[in-house]
């Protein structure tokens, strides 16, 4: 069975940091893009960022400099770092594997998601 | 950027009916680069359309999209009480990877 499981999160004070886990299984890790999106509390999805099958990595304005997505696929894991966290950071976090993109040509959606981990910062 | 802007916000309807969603473009996005995705409350986002058109595996064909450039449709043909929820438009044809705000179908 295909699955992704996301794990590490918790609650943290501002400017603190923590480190997200997405487990992948069932599929063939390498060949996939990642992606990491995330959803505040009754609000829509913020793309939070992207690891290609190259490992080169893409972010939005909002998190760059403070966010860093990585994978091990020796161990089908994929990570994002989150530093400087903020207030606005809180939201649940999902990892989701996609084919394509911009730079392929074709995007074929991302077809696989897990259940998402929580990331509260507050003091 | 690409803004997506998704009309209605909500949509009340009864099962049975049909429903159209609208996602309307800043910028203009090749149909290549355009998905769809249901939400229900509690559950992560599953995949219906991609490629402005083509659904995904597994769903059924009351699901349709259409659409090209800046203007893109959802439709669901005959809504079954499984369909009501919370539909995202995405675009990747150009960072950063946006997505419209979401319009609530919602049982009338």
């Amino acid at each position: 069975e295909e699955q992704l499981v996301e794990s590490g999160g918790g609650l943290v004070q501002p400017g603190g940091s923590l480190r997200l886990s997405c487990a992948a299984s069932g599929f063939s890790f390498s060949n996939y893009d990642m992606h990491w999106v995330r959803q505040s509390t009754g609000k829509g999805l913020e793309w939070v960022s992207t690891i290609g099958t190259l490992g080169d990595s893409y972010y939005p304005g909002s998190v760059v400099g403070r966010f860093t997505i990585s994978r091990e696929i020796a161990t089908n894991s994929l990570y994002l770092q989150l530093n400087d966290l903020r207030a606005g950071d809180t939201a649940v976090y999902y990892c989701a594997r996609a084919r394509g993109s911009y730079r392929s040509g074709v995007y074929y959606g991302m077809d696989l998601w897990g259940q998402g981990t929580t990331v509260t910062v507050s003091s | 950027e690409s803004v997506l802007t998704q009309s209605p916000g909500t949509l009340s309807l009864s099962p049975g009916e049909r429903a159209t969603l609208s996602c309307r473009a800043s910028q203009r996005v090749s149909s290549r680069f355009l998905a769809w995705y249901q939400q229900k409350p509690g559950q992560a986002p599953r995949l219906l359309i991609y490629g402005a058109s083509s659904r995904a595996t597994g769903i059924p064909d009351r699901f349709s999209g259409s659409g090209s450039e800046t203007d893109f449709t959802l439709t669901i043909t005959r809504l079954e009480p499984e369909d009501f929820a919370v539909y995202y438009c995405q675009q990747y044809g150009s960072s950063p990877l946006t997505f419209g705000g979401g319009t609530k179908v919602e049982i009338k």
